[in-house]
């Protein structure tokens, strides 16, 4: 059973950097039959997907965030990380890890709520 | 930019039919967009019930189901039971690494 676990600060002042951390138990991020994503959800609303890399460092993300964002993978740790910079209040949400087996999101995190705030 | 598009909100008595629905602002949602369908209760993460426009995730009861139905991908649900008052979210993979969900339907079991 593949489990993934969102870590990182909760609060992140305006203009800085959101940087979170996903790590993956039960299954490794080098397996080469996933892709590794981050997906977020502001208070009250929606789902979006922000992005996704494989094991070999291949990313595409959407276009909205392709500006501010990196996502990176660290296969000695089984761990993919999340970089948003210079976010502003929009960027409040609870931010999910997922895996992407063929176009889809089998296993998830269970989430961890950004808030940006001075 | 194209839209997934879902009905904000929906209504269904309990062992009542419901079906929900996933499509484009521009365009025909096919079994080429992998239609996928994600359940959500609050505070927790979204559940996956439906991968690939029809294939049920491990231990989805069997009155979850999915289709293309004309232009949209749809959720179906037989029998409602009052624990399948959730959000729903679809999810379409567009081509070139990209997917975007729908803004979700708010399903109420009354």
């Amino acid at each position: 059973q593949v489990q993934l676990q969102e870590s990182g600060p909760g609060l992140v002042k305006p203009s800085q950097t959101l940087s979170l951390s996903c790590t993956v138990s039960g299954g490794s991020i080098s397996s080469g039959d996933s892709f590794w994503s981050w997906i977020r959800q502001p208070p009250g609303k929606g789902l979006e997907w922000i992005g996704y890399i494989y094991y070999s460092g291949r990313t595409y993300y959407t276009p909205s965030l392709k500006s501010r964002l990196t996502i990176s993978v660290d296969t000695s740790k089984n761990q993919l990380s999340l970089k948003l910079r210079s976010v502003t209040a929009a960027d409040t949400a609870v931010y999910y890890c997922a895996r992407d087996l063929h176009h889809h999101f089998d296993y998830w995190g269970q989430g961890t709520l950004v808030t940006v705030s001075s | 930019q194209t839209v997934v598009t879902q009905e904000p909100s929906f209504s269904v008595s309990p062992g009542g039919t419901v079906t929900l629905t996933c499509g484009l602002s521009s365009g025909s949602v096919s079994t080429s967009y992998y239609p996928s369908w994600y359940q959500q209760t609050p505070g927790q993460a979204p559940r996956t019930l439906i991968y690939s426009t029809n294939i049920r995730s491990s231990g989805v009861p069997d009155r979850f189901s999915g289709s293309i139905l004309g232009n949209k991908a749809a959720l179906t649900i037989t029998g409602a039971q009052a624990d399948d008052e959730s959000d729903y979210f679809c999810m379409l993979y567009m081509g070139s690494g990209i997917v975007v969900f729908g803004g979700g339907t708010k399903l109420t079991v009354l």
